[in-house]
């Protein structure tokens, strides 16, 4: 059973860099057509997608966080990491990071439980 | 800008129908889009409902269902009960390897 969970600091400075790891449980973001994905809600607001790393390499990005955004395998193959330069209280959110399947799917088919990160002096 | 278009609140008698739609700003949603529906309540991450317009993740009883009505993705929930209240999010898939997520329904069951 694949278990994603998300860590990383509760609290940025505004203009500083948020750094998020996903790690999954049970499998590795480099194995199988998977795409990797991190979605953020805001308090009160509605999700939004961020970005996804395929299990290729490749990465895509909502065009209006792309200049912020890098998406990447992170420090071990069954981990990918968010960074998101540049915040503002407007990034405070919980943020997710949650699996896909390509086609013929292209849905979000399992979810970390979530982290709430506060961007704030 | 792509803006993917839900209700923003609907409310529904316990055993009644309700249907939620999910449309776009500009242009009609289509199966191409590959429409998937998921159900979040407070606190909680969200839950996958049904993907590729109409098919039901592992574990979704059969009173939910999928569809495309007219222009939009559509999400039916028949016989509903109290457990069905939730926020309600519909995906649209708009190739290239980006997803819009739509605004949200707030579904209340009175």
């Amino acid at each position: 059973q694949v278990q994603l969970q998300e860590s990383g600091p509760g609290l940025v400075k505004p203009s500083e860099t948020l750094s998020l790891t996903c790690t999954v449980s049970g499998g590795s973001v480099t194995i199988g057509s998977y795409h990797w994905n991190w979605i953020r809600q805001p308090p009160g607001k509605a999700l939004e997608w961020i970005a996804c790393l395929s299990y290729s390499g490749s990465t895509n990005f909502n065009p209006s966080l792309k200049s912020r955004v890098t998406i990447s395998v992170g420090a071990s193959e069954n981990q990918f990491s968010l960074k998101l330069s540049s915040v503002t209280a407007a990034d405070t959110a919980v943020y997710y990071c949650a699996r896909a399947r390509g086609f013929p799917v292209f849905a979000f088919e399992i979810w970390g439980q979530g982290t709430m990160v506060t961007a704030s002096s | 800008q792509t803006v993917v278009t839900q209700e923003p609140s609907f409310s529904v008698s316990p055993g009644g129908t309700v249907t939620l739609t999910c449309g776009l700003s500009s242009g009609s949603v289509s199966t191409s889009h590959y429409p998937s529906w998921y159900r979040q309540t407070p606190g909680q991450a969200p839950r996958t409902l049904i993907y590729s317009t109409n098919s039901r993740s592992s574990g979704v009883p059969d009173r939910l269902s999928g569809s495309i009505l007219g222009n939009k993705a559509a999400l039916t929930i028949t016989g509903a009960q109290a457990d069905d209240e939730s926020d309600y999010y519909c995906v649209l898939w708009m190739g290239s390897g980006v997803w819009v997520f739509g605004g949200g329904t707030k579904l209340t069951v009175l």
